[in-house]
């Protein structure tokens, strides 16, 4: 089934440690995002991809990276984890070629930083 | 992009109408109003958009003022698997169109 994966599911991690969080979409879109959640609150976006090679900021990036290599894998990078990433983790990918913007949603990667 | 304003929580009984509102009076020329609905933890999930004419697909419709400044949601016939929050989003569309969430409408449906 086309869509979005993400891996891990969950993950507990310690302050400190380095952690990529994976995103694959089959869909051939040309955009792509990172997106957290705290709890209560709406998704906030930490970076985004217009197309493969290039990456741009949104608005929480402190302490994220992203790369995209190709079109179909847009990995999330902490460095250094720290306690206030705890969060819930969604990448989303879209075709902004078709003018529509419709972003589809990966099922996101729930993280604890201790 | 314009900012939205959302109540915060609606009820709706199983079957009848809800219709979710949603104000954007800073909204520009080149923006669309998008709804989003997110389940229990899930991700988002699209469910339609507009530009300034009304539209309707097999999830709902979407009803836009002739200023643009709000709009509503109408979810026709709820049921208990509508419960959610909904989001309302203003935004242009192409190159890589960045959603900025609000804290939404978090609908409830009963029986």
């Amino acid at each position: 089934i086309a869509g979005i994966t993400q891996a891990p599911t969950s993950q507990i991690l310690a302050a400190g440690r380095r952690m990529t969080l994976r995103c694959t979409q089959d869909m051939r879109h040309n955009a792509m995002y990172w997106y957290r959640q705290d709890l209560g609150l709406g998704l906030r976006l930490i970076h985004y991809s217009n197309t493969a090679g290039t990456t741009g900021k949104g608005e929480v990036p402190d302490g994220y990276s992203v790369s995209r290599a190709n079109t179909d894998d847009f990995p999330l990078t902490l460095a250094s984890a720290v306690p206030s990433q705890t969060s819930v983790y969604f990448c989303a990918s879209s075709d902004s070629s078709a003018g529509v913007g419709e972003q589809f949603f990966g099922p996101g990667t729930r993280l604890t930083v201790l | 992009d314009a900012k939205t304003t959302q109540p915060p929580s609606m009820d709706c009984a199983e079957g009848r109408a809800a219709n979710l509102p949603c104000n954007h009076s800073t909204i520009s020329g080149n923006e669309y109003v998008y709804w989003y609905r997110q389940i229990h933890s899930q991700g988002p999930q699209y469910i339609i958009h507009g530009l300034k004419n009304n539209e309707t697909n097999e999830m709902a419709s979407l009803i836009i003022t002739e200023d643009r400044k709000s709009s509503t949601l109408i979810l026709p016939h709820a049921t208990l698997r509508d419960t959610a929050v909904y989001y309302c989003i203003v935004t242009t569309t192409g190159t890589a169109s960045k959603l900025t969430f609000g804290t939404g409408t978090r609908l409830q449906v009963t029986l």
